[in-house]
Order: structure tokens, then C-alpha cells, then sequence
């Protein structure tokens, strides 16, 4: 059973700095992981979108990485801004006897305080 | 409509009923998910279907049912509603054919008292 892990559970910086978001799963035999954002009492947003075969997917200030063979990935925030106050998800797609299920992590709460 | 559309917004249900959880793509996505999200608890899987004719359980199945009739819809039935089923829901669609994201709908919220 894939199990999905986000550390820290909460983090709070000051606005500017650079933070970088863990995401571990315990099965690597996935198609691909995605990172969503969810602000509060709202649906998921996609973020970006790794595949299995890549190892990493920029998008704007935004940058993911995954090593499947040690079961992790990253979310790399630069220049962090108030706006990016929310919770961040990440979500493994699983293959194999896993196939068909997206696992999802219990997020990470970031605050950005000016 | 554009993306997934989940009715209601939110609903507030006496024990026992039952009650039938909306779910609309027009992105003909083969595969549709169903989860509840609690505090402290995360997002859970409930059930899914990776084309229309065929359902899965998932993590937290039991006092659900679903169907995929067609490959637009995919509802979610409780059949006697029971306090520990508040929370709220999203519904989530995903072409697995092209390995491509997941998208959301907007969450039902699910008060049951």
C-alpha cells in the first residue's frame, strides 16, 4: 500500500525567502507525482506534474523534483510571496497493484508573512 | 460547463437518509476519483473508476457506492447517511492514457446531523 509523507507539516517564513517542501512515498513504482495547491474552504490547483520518466518540471518561481529510486520528491518555492500562503499537496499515481489510484500526502501549510 | 462540476456545494443531511453526491467532467477523461478530506486526516480515497463500466474501492470505501455509467459522470451514493460522514468531498478526473494531471472539482460539503 503506498503511503505518502509531507514534511514539515507547517512552516512559516518571511516573505522573500527561498523554502523548499518534502514529499516522500514509500512505493516507487508510481506513473507520476503532482503537487497541488488548495487554499482554505477551496478545491485542489495543479501545480506541476512530474513524470516518472523526469526529474524535475519548472514552472514560473515553482520547481518539482523526483528520485523515484529513493522515494522522494521537492517543491522548491523562490522568492516567496504573501500570496503564496496555502497548502501545498503532493499526490503519487500508482502502477502496478497500485495502478489507478492517486495516494495524496496530508500537505503542507505554508505561511508567508510580510 | 469547463472542468468538473460537483453538486451540491454543500448539504446539510439528517442520519439515515440517503443521499446522492454529483459529479460532471467535459474533459472525457477516462478515469474519476472520489475523496473526502478531514481535518488531520488529509485526502482520502474512497472510490474510483478507471473507465466508464469498471469501479474500485478505495481506503475508506465502506457507506459508499458508486457508478460510471458513461464517462462524464461519476456520482457517489450514501446510502444511510451517518454522522461520521461529514466532511467534504471532491470528485477528481485524470486521462490516464496520456499520463497527464489530475483535476478537481470544488468539494461538496457534507454535514450529516
Amino acid at each position: 500500500k503506498q503511503e505518502v509523507t509531507q514534511i514539515p507539516a507547517a512552516l512559516s517564513v518571511p516573505e522573500g525567502e527561498n523554502l523548499v517542501l518534502n514529499c516522500s512515498f514509500t512505493d516507487s513504482a508510481i506513473y507520476n507525482l503532482q503537487w497541488f495547491r488548495q487554499d482554505p474552504g477551496k478545491g485542489l490547483t495543479s501545480l506541476l506534474l512530474i513524470q516518472s520518466s523526469q526529474r524535475e518540471q519548472t514552472s514560473g518561481r515553482l520547481n518539482a523534483s523526483l528520485d523515484k529510486s529513493s522515494g522522494r520528491s521537492t517543491l522548491y518555492i523562490a522568492a516567496s510571496q504573501p500570496g503564496d500562503s496555502a497548502t501545498y499537496l503532493c499526490a503519487a499515481f500508482g502502477s502496478g497493484t497500485s495502478y489507478g489510484k492517486l495516494t495524496f500526502g496530508q500537505g503542507t501549510i505554508l505561511t508567508v508573512h510580510p | 460547463i469547463a472542468g468538473i462540476t460537483q453538486a451540491p456545494t454543500s448539504q446539510i443531511l439528517a442520519a439515515g437518509r440517503r443521499m446522492t453526491l454529483r459529479c460532471t467532467q467535459d474533459m472525457r477523461h477516462n478515469a474519476m476519483y472520489w475523496y473526502r478530506q478531514d481535518l488531520g486526516l488529509g485526502l482520502r480515497l474512497i472510490h474510483y473508476s478507471n473507465t466508464a463500466g469498471t469501479t474500485g474501492k478505495g481506503e475508506v470505501p465502506d457507506g459508499y457506492s458508486v457508478s460510471r455509467a458513461n464517462t462524464d459522470d461519476f456520482p457517489l451514493t450514501l446510502a444511510s447517511a451517518v454522522p461520521s460522514q461529514t466532511s467534504v468531498y471532491f470528485c477528481a478526473s485524470r486521462e490516464t492514457n496520456m499520463n497527464t494531471e489530475a483535476f478537481f472539482g470544488q468539494g461538496t460539503r457534507l454535514t450529516v446531523v
